[in-house]
């Protein structure tokens, strides 16, 4: 079974400190999205690429949040710097073309900014 | 923002039961999509229905669709414990790419 494969599963970091967490879309996937799920907020979307370009970045605080893809196999996510309201799990997922087709979603990466 | 809510926000019920989940939403959507959430673990898609579909089956999951009262069920039927999960419908509004996710119903089956 293909699957998206997000790493680390867990960063514990203090705060002012760099974080990067790194997503490994489906192979032939051409959408890759970012979430932010918190038991205050939910399941947030922060962006969106589609065959590698950034298509929508509104949900992401600009000045500390960047999101790239620098190929077909990698999407990354980094706060720099981090801050404690940035403790959250935070989800990449995958899907073909259109949102008329299924997300699958990566297990996550929780992260603690102490 | 979400735009899905679900109702209940908890349901405990025993194995071998019927679990009905509630969605409404707010605007006018191109389709609608449950997920589950197991703990720990990502969203897995459980099913989607088209904004012109009434109802829709899947195994042990069955939903339904109203787009006049802008709500949406899911009815699994004959729950296991291995059923236990977080349930969320997403909507795709109409000429939106983004899916918008409810608030979660979250699913106890007791053995």
């Amino acid at each position: 079974d293909a699957r998206v494969t997000q790493t680390p599963r867990h960063k514990v970091t203090e705060m002012g400190q760099e974080v990067t967490m790194r997503c490994q879309p489906i192979l032939g996937h051409n959408t890759v999205f970012w979430y932010r799920q918190t038991m205050m907020q939910g399941l947030e979307l922060l962006a969106y690429f589609r065959n590698r370009a950034p298509l929508d970045d509104s949900g992401m605080p600009k000045d500390r949040f960047s999101a790239e893809m620098p190929d077909a196999t990698l999407a990354t996510l980094k706060i720099q710097p981090s801050e404690p309201r940035d403790s959250a799990v935070y989800f990449c997922a995958s899907g073909l073309t259109r949102g008329h087709q299924p997300q699958h979603f990566g297990d996550g990466t929780r992260l603690s900014i102490l | 923002s979400q735009q899905g809510e679900e109702d209940p926000q908890a349901l405990s019920i025993q194995e071998g039961e019927n679990a009905t989940m509630n969605c409404s939403y707010k605007t006018s959507i191109n389709n609608l999509q449950w997920y589950r959430q197991n703990s720990g673990r990502g969203l897995v898609h459980l099913i989607l229905i088209r904004s012109n579909e009434r109802e829709k089956h899947s195994g042990r999951l069955r939903v339904t669709l109203d787009t006049s009262k802008k709500s949406s069920s899911l009815l699994i039927t004959a729950s296991r414990a291995a059923d236990t999960a977080s349930y969320f419908c997403a909507t795709l509004g109409i000429g939106n790419e983004k899916l918008t996710f409810g608030t979660g119903t979250r699913l106890t089956i007791i053995p």
